[in-house]
């Protein structure tokens, strides 16, 4: 069965940087983009970024242009999102998501790991 | 961006009652809409994607309507796990959109 368990989450100063991992199991990863959506506490869902199932493309919000990079590592099974430059607007739970296909869905979503930025 | 404004932002309602709950968009998304489902503590999870379209093991009482910039999310009789927060989705210039969600609560 298709799963993605995130890591990496943790609490981290403003400014600092954390790199978050998602393990994909149960499916063929390399032909398939990948995205992060985050949810701040209480809060709704964010689209954060998207990668092309070769790493062929690469695409992010606004609110994280220029500080977060998305990546992948095929021969691993594993997408990488590292963060840098954090705020505090930055906390929320990241989630892992497998596009559904042409870009447009996430069909697969893991379970998710906490952000924490704070002082 | 194009924004998603979802309403009504709570819907009570009591198990076996029809839940009908809408999404706009500020711009035409044609059909490419998709409608999510997340209970506390879990991930969200797909029910519905290009507006109409059933995800895998999804029950038939959840339906998907519309198309341009209206949208409809339709759950015919509640069942007690379906008391949960709903959120459209699109997808434009490979950036995704969600509306900010519907919290559908036990009357």
């Amino acid at each position: 069965q298709v799963q993605l368990v995130e890591s990496g989450g943790g609490v981290v100063q403003p400014g600092m940087s954390l790199r978050l991992s998602c393990v994909a199991s149960g499916f063929n990863f390399g032909v398939y983009g990948m995205h992060w959506v985050r949810q701040a506490p209480g809060k709704g869902l964010e689209w954060v970024a998207v990668i092309g199932h070769d790493g062929n493309y690469e695409e992010s919000a606004d609110s994280v242009k220029g500080r977060f990079t998305t990546s992948r590592d095929n021969s691993k099974n594993t997408m990488y999102l590292e963060m840098n430059s954090l705020r505090a607007e930055d906390t929320a739970v990241y989630y892992c998501v497998r596009d559904l296909g042409r870009g447009n869905y996430g069909d697969y979503w893991g379970q998710g790991s906490l952000v924490t930025v704070s002082s | 961006e194009i924004v998603l404004t979802q309403s009504p932002a709570t819907l009570s309602l009591s198990p076996g009652e029809r839940a009908t709950l809408s999404c706009r968009a500020s711009q035409s998304v044609g059909s490419y809409l998709a409608w999510y489902q997340q209970t506390p503590g879990q991930a969200p999870r797909l029910l519905i994607y290009d507006a109409s379209n059933r995800a895998t093991g999804i029950p038939a009482r959840f339906s998907g309507s519309g198309s341009g910039t209206d949208f409809t999310l339709t759950i015919s009789s509640l069942e007690p796990e379906d008391f949960a927060v709903y959120y459209c989705q699109q997808r434009s210039d490979r950036v995704w959109t969600f509306g900010q969600g519907t919290k559908v609560e036990i009357k």
